[in-house]
This record gives structure tokens, C-alpha cells and sequence, in this order.
């Protein structure tokens, strides 16, 4: 089983939808973040929690809501789908008892906004 | 921003040649970070070079850090097929990783 398992792995949507992408881990990692991967443009972090109950933004986090429901789980949620959130999407954890943190990846999301 | 800077964005080589790619960064750091992307795949940890480290080793992986040129340089030797994929720089910063743009390698079988 995946260390950090992301659902679902593809989703089409229309323009005004509402849509969550969840991320689980199995790691035992405090920290959790999710980033967007658009072409030519490397990744960009999203939002990033590094424990239950708490949330930062990140560097585009206009159109994004998160919550972390359990240490384990960390959701993303568009309210108002729109195109150009139309992008690969992942989810990360890092362990920060770590002296030199590490990121672990799941296997993204395709979202495809019409 | 803090994000690194991959050069070249992009590299077609033959199997068997070494590969080359380098890493640019804006601040002082206490390590660099690269990965490895497949295709559509999430990213996977390749190695960690330590900001008191000039060069480390990893299998095929060589990986050099001039803190003093804010720069890093990844080198895969003997390249195979299966290494084709994009491999990213990052620098921890903050709370947070920053990410180049990446570098696109082909390996010609």
C-alpha cells in the first residue's frame, strides 16, 4: 500500500463545481502540505498544515480551502471550480522530528476544469 | 521568491552518457534537496546534500554544492533508459520547500 495515497487520481469537473481531493498517509508524518504542478512552471505549495488544527497558506492559495481532519488526513477543496485550476495536484508529508526533512509524495491528482 | 532554478529545462542524451543538470537558489539554506519525477507521478527523494557538504555520492548519483554561487549540480553517470524522467532541485526554507521549474531528461535507448 502507498505511503500517501491521494483520491481520486483523475477528475473532470465544470466550471462552478465544488470538488475535494483527499490525501491519506500512512507515514506517521505531523506535516502535510498540498501543492499544484502546472507546466513549465515546477510546484507551487498550496497550502501546508503542519499539525491537527493547523493551517497556513501558501504561495497561491486564492480559490483553495484545506482541512487537516486528523493527523493522517489533509483535504483540498475547490468552492467554485474554475479553468485555470486545471493542473496536477499533490499531497506531501515530512516528518519534523527529522534533523534534514524529507518530502513523500502521493501519486497527484489530474484535475481537468471545463 | 525563494524557488531554484534548473538549467537546461530540458536534455536528450544516449544511453550510457553522463547527465548533467544544474541547480540555482536565492538564499542561504541548510541542505538541497533533489527528485525525481516520472511521468505524471508524484515526486520521489533522490539525495540531500548538507549546506557544510561540497559533494556527495549515491550509486549513480553525484551531487556537488557551492554554497558561495548559491548553486548545486546533480550528474548521473552511465545513464539508462529508466532514468528518463524530470528531476527538481528544492531548498527548505522557512516552513516551507521551494521548488525549481525542472529538468526534462531523455535517455535514448
Amino acid at each position: 500500500d502507498a505511503d500517501v495515497t491521494q483520491t481520486p487520481r483523475n477528475r473532470i469537473t465544470k466550471t462552478g463545481k465544488r470538488i475535494m481531493l483527499e490525501c491519506s498517509q500512512t507515514k506517521g508524518h505531523d506535516r502535510m502540505y498540498w501543492y499544484r504542478q502546472d507546466p513549465g512552471l515546477g510546484l507551487r505549495l498550496i497550502y501546508y498544515s503542519f499539525d491537527v488544527k493547523d493551517i497556513n497558506k501558501g504561495e497561491i492559495s486564492d480559490g483553495y480551502s484545506v482541512s487537516r481532519q486528523a493527523q493522517a488526513k489533509f483535504s483540498l477543496s475547490l468552492e467554485s471550480a474554475i479553468p485555470n485550476q486545471t493542473a496536477l495536484y499533490f499531497c506531501a508529508t515530512s516528518d519534523s522530528s527529522e534533523a534534514n526533512e524529507k518530502l513523500f509524495f502521493g501519486s497527484g491528482t489530474q484535475l481537468s476544469v471545463l | 521568491s525563494q524557488q531554484g532554478e534548473e538549467d537546461p529545462q530540458a536534455l536528450s542524451i544516449q544511453e550510457g552518457e553522463n547527465a548533467t543538470m544544474n541547480c540555482s537558489y536565492k538564499t542561504s539554506i541548510n541542505n538541497l534537496q533533489w527528485y525525481r519525477q516520472n511521468s505524471g507521478r508524484g515526486l520521489v527523494h533522490l539525495i540531500l546534500i548538507r549546506s557544510n557538504e561540497r559533494e556527495k555520492h549515491s550509486g549513480r548519483l553525484r551531487v556537488t554544492l557551492d554554497t558561495s554561487k548559491k548553486s548545486s549540480s546533480l550528474l548521473i553517470t552511465a545513464s539508462r533508459a529508466a532514468d528518463t524522467a524530470s528531476y527538481f532541485c528544492a531548498t527548505p526554507g522557512g516552513n516551507q520547500f521551494y521548488f525549481g521549474t525542472g529538468t526534462s531528461l531523455t535517455v535514448i535507448p
